[in-house]
């Protein structure tokens, strides 16, 4: 059973433009959202983190949204760049001891020159 | 100075043959893991050891056993060898095994069974 839902899979973006990655989270356990990326041929690096208590966090270009009613974070890129094309992953750990990560099944982002 | 380092970067095996990947940090962390990701990327966690000890162990078949000599190092052996654990092989590191804590990962294995 995914508990990390995420879309789109794969997403095409002109520079300049905004990319938006969704994802949808079942276990409301989950106290910990963090996005990380992923270019090719490299491990996937953290990228930016939201927690529960607030709706938006933003590190320069790039925003998480969070809705908790709705059970639904997303990550924003704004103007967009092509050294931004990579895979994108959101994931969730929930609260307890053995606090391990569950991953989206990832977002493959181009942006166009 | 690399974080977390992976040996070897490729591996290209027979089928049946046992073989193992090596992981060490030098972030001075006290948890690491091991993640498979598959043909599709997606990725999913295997194992997480803290301070030596297991404390995470997903379904996965017992062919597959972790090994941490001290918490610098997390080694993965793989027995008997299938065509199915073709795959990246990623192992990752963090402060603790605390939610919120960043995890660093490494530059991945892959992992090819012919």
């Amino acid at each position: 059973q995914q508990q990390v839902k995420q879309s789109p899979q794969s997403l095409i973006v002109q520079k300049g433009g905004i990319s938006i990655i969704n994802c949808a989270y079942e276990n409301t356990a989950f106290d910990y959202f963090p996005w990380y990326q992923q270019f090719p041929g490299k491990g996937p690096a953290l990228l930016i983190a939201i927690r529960p208590d607030v709706s938006e966090k933003k590190e320069g270009r790039f925003t998480i949204s969070f809705n908790k009613s709705a059970k639904q974070f997303s990550l924003h890129i704004m103007d967009s760049q092509p050294g931004d094309s990579a895979t994108y992953f959101c994931a969730a750990t929930p609260s307890g001891s053995a606090r391990q990560l569950t991953f989206g099944s990832g977002t493959q982002l181009t942006v166009l020159p | 100075d690399t974080a977390v380092s992976q040996t070897p970067k490729y591996l290209v095996t027979q089928m049946g043959n046992d073989k193992s990947i090596k992981c060490e940090q030098n972030l001075g962390h006290d948890t690491m893991y091991w993640y498979k990701q598959d043909s599709k990327k997606f990725l999913k966690i295997m194992f997480s050891y803290n301070n030596k000890e297991l404390i995470i162990n997903e379904t996965v078949p017992n062919r597959f056993s972790p090994k941490s000599p001290d918490k610098a190092h997390l080694n993965l052996h793989i027995n008997s060898l299938e065509l199915g654990d073709s795959a990246v092989y990623f192992c990752a590191s963090s402060q603790d095994a605390s939610s919120g804590n960043e995890q660093f990962f490494g530059p991945g294995t892959r992992l090819t069974v012919l």
